[in-house]
């Protein structure tokens, strides 16, 4: 199985601050059609989670643009570019490329 | 308004079944792989299951493998899970979902499952 791996853990913010996260799989996530089926997703309190972005660097709709994904391979990173209020919660990575998929351990962002 | 909505779960004893239900409104249910993922109240997601589109491939995750079976009815824009012998690190809250392009792009609000005697 492809281990996930983020850091870190927690990230305690300031409102209007950057944050970033990363994550690295145990192995590369290029699939043999040549995409990379790396996704992020969003989990707020009490709420099921919600994706971000897909294949690495593809916000999905409706998702703001202060929200980008960036990486290659096995080494791959979600930023925020000013945090909100709204953007506390957890997120996982997650990779699609092999069976089974798999989640990070997910990063809890909460602000200072 | 594009929707899931689980149903189903519940208290079992260990060695129980339970069917949960996935209801899809509001977009082409046809057009979409469906997926099963857990999670352990205060912990992480768990992949569960995958069903294509017509319902002619499946995938488990081995945790769940002979004991889960993933279905579709595409008449209906339903999809189910049919859980046996359960167990109680089946213990989660079970949510479906879209694939599209290998990301989960909606999300039902989930079922609780809880396997206790």
């Amino acid at each position: 199985d492809i281990v996930m791996t983020q850091t870190p853990l927690s990230s305690p913010v300031t409102l209007g601050q950057p944050a970033s996260i990363s994550c690295r799989s145990s192995q590369s996530l290029v699939h043999g059609d040549g995409n990379t089926y790396l996704s992020w997703l969003q989990q707020r309190p009490g709420q099921p989670p919600r994706l971000l972005i897909y294949l690495i660097s593809n916000r999905f709709s409706g998702v703001p643009d202060r929200f980008s994904g960036s990486g290659t391979g096995t080494d791959f990173t979600l930023k925020i570019s000013r945090v909100e209020a709204e953007d506390v919660g957890v997120y996982y990575c997650m990779q699609a490329t092999q069976f089974p998929y798999t989640f990070g351990q997910g990063t809890k962002l909460d602000i200072k | 308004e594009v929707q899931l909505v689980e149903s189903g779960g519940g208290l079992v004893q260990p060695g129980g079944s339970l069917r949960l239900s996935c209801a899809a409104s509001g977009f082409i249910f046809t057009s979409y792989w469906m997926s099963w993922v857990r999670q352990v109240p205060g912990k992480g997601l768990e992949w569960v299951a995958n069903i294509k589109q017509d319902g002619s491939e499946k995938f488990y995750a081995d945790s769940v493998n002979g004991r889960f079976t993933i279905s579709r009815d595409n008449a209906k824009n339903s999809l189910y899970l049919q859980m046996n012998s359960l167990r109680a690190e089946d213990t989660a809250m079970y949510y479906c979902a879209t694939i599209l392009l290998s990301a989960y792009n909606i999300w039902g609000q989930g079922t609780m499952v809880t396997v206790s005697s």
